[in-house]
């Protein structure tokens, strides 16, 4: 068990529908990452929050968004679904200090879009 | 950025042989850390070992260890006393100063009992 708790573990869901992907970080874990990993193009970072502040964006659509709140939970929204977001959602967290930056990742969050 | 280039797709080792496996990367930062992370059929991803690029002394954890070659680009994981356990996706990581992990492509590792 790494201590990164995603919910739900698996989500079946129509096209064009939204759905909202939750995260809580390891106890102490300032960061966290989202994740996607999909057939095609593999494990893909979406985007990192820091302390409740948006650090760093990478493959992330237009249709989905992020936050992290005060209690550093973090929750991906994605919407407008479209098949070709079928993938494995993941959450990770990191404490991010020098001797420290272990990235530890939850179990994800299996979507299936039909 | 980072990118990380594993090329063997596909890895088979007897059970209880050593099996290496390959990673390479490039980076423009002095301040990195390389990872290995295994994937099971479970999906979940566990992190196996991890280096710091400032360390020189090779990562070692029970039976996982790296060559970690800094000049080289290199940062191999070899597998010792290789169990069925073993059995799974492997993928090497990278991170900078931004932290967020760029990974491989991943290599299937099969165990032959």
């Amino acid at each position: 068990d790494s201590g990164v708790t995603q919910t739900p573990k698996h989500l079946i869901t129509a096209t064009g529908q939204r759905v909202t992907l939750r995260c809580s970080p390891r106890s102490g874990d300032l960061s966290v990452y989202w994740y996607q990993q999909s057939l095609d193009q593999g494990l893909q970072f979406l985007i990192q929050y820091y302390n409740g502040e948006e650090r760093a964006k990478g493959n992330i659509l237009e249709r989905f968004s992020a936050q992290q709140f005060p209690d550093l939970h973090s929750e991906l929204n994605l919407s407008s679904l479209e098949l070709g977001d079928s993938a494995l959602y993941f959450c990770a967290s990191s404490v991010e200090h020098r001797s420290g930056n272990t990235i530890y990742f939850g179990e994800g969050s299996w979507l299936t879009v039909v | 950025a980072q990118t990380v280039t594993q090329s063997q797709p596909e890895m088979s080792v007897q059970e209880a042989e050593t099996v290496t496996l390959s990673c390479t990367y490039d980076t423009s930062e002095s301040d990195y850390y390389l990872f290995w992370y295994k994937q099971p059929p479970s999906r979940q991803m566990i992190l196996v070992i991890r280096q710091e690029a400032y360390k020189q002394q090779n990562a070692t954890e029970n039976r996982f260890s790296v060559n970690f070659q800094k000049a080289a680009k290199s940062f191999s994981l070899k597998i010792s006393d290789s169990q069925l356990g073993d059995a799974a996706m492997y993928f090497c990581a990278c991170s900078g100063s931004a932290r967020q992990l760029t990974f491989g492509s991943g290599t299937q590792l099969t165990v032959l009992p």
